[in-house]
């Protein structure tokens, strides 16, 4: 059974980066079959895919988000991580990370970690 | 970007009852490319059907999805008390992937 879990700091200011890793086990983020997504979700709102990344480190953003998320995936570590730069409030979110077989729907989920931007 | 809208935005049902939840897109998606999920306060979003139609591993033969185009539907067919939560439909046929607003499901 895979899991995943997501780790960072949980107040960031605005305008600084919002960084967050996510560790799987139970599985590989270097499955050849498997993408690896992040996703939020404002408090009290919907949610909002991020991106995805591919073990080989292709990637592909929501076109909203893309200039100022990057996302990268360490294979030696069975991790992938997120950076959000030049935060606001409005990047107050619960910031999942998500397994997605063959870039579809998504079949498991981090338990999620609540990031609050502020000073 | 294709945007999902889904309705109602509250449905108030008692145990026992049919729900039926809808969610229609801007552009067409391919069935192959529809899923639902189910959230509940505090937890992370839970995978109940993919492709449109076809059930999750573990998921009660209760829910069932279907449609194509742009027009989609959940359907809960007798509601149990851990049924009451906020669902929310995704579509992943385009590279932009995006999901819809949510309908949330209280207990009547």
């Amino acid at each position: 059974q895979v899991q995943l879990q997501e780790s960072g700091p949980g107040l960031v200011k605005p305008s600084e980066t919002l960084s967050l890793t996510c560790t799987v086990s139970g599985g590989s983020v270097s499955s050849g079959s498997d993408y690896w997504s992040w996703i939020r979700q404002p408090p009290g709102k919907g949610l909002e895919w991020i991106g995805y990344i591919y073990y080989t480190g292709s990637t592909t953003y929501n076109p909203s988000l893309k200039s100022r998320v990057t996302i990268l995936v360490d294979t030696s570590q069975n991790q992938f991580s997120l950076n959000v730069s030049s935060v606001t409030a409005a990047d107050t979110a619960v910031y999942f990370c998500a397994k997605a077989p063959y870039a579809t729907c998504f079949d498991y989920w981090g338990q999620g970690t609540l990031v609050t931007v502020s000073s | 970007e294709i945007v999902l809208t889904q309705s109602p935005g509250t449905l108030s049902l008692s145990p026992g009852e049919r729900a039926t939840l809808s969610c229609r897109a801007s552009q067409s998606v391919s069935s192959t490319y529809l899923a639902w999920y189910q959230q509940k306060p505090g937890q992370a979003p839970r995978l109940l059907i993919s492709g449109a139609s076809s059930r999750a591993t573990g998921i009660p033969d209760r829910f069932s999805g279907s449609g194509s185009g742009t027009d989609f539907t959940l359907t809960i067919s007798r509601l149990e008390p851990e049924d009451f939560a906020v669902y929310y439909c995704h579509q992943y046929g385009s590279s932009s992937v995006t999901f819809g607003q949510g309908t949330r499901l209280e207990i009547k």
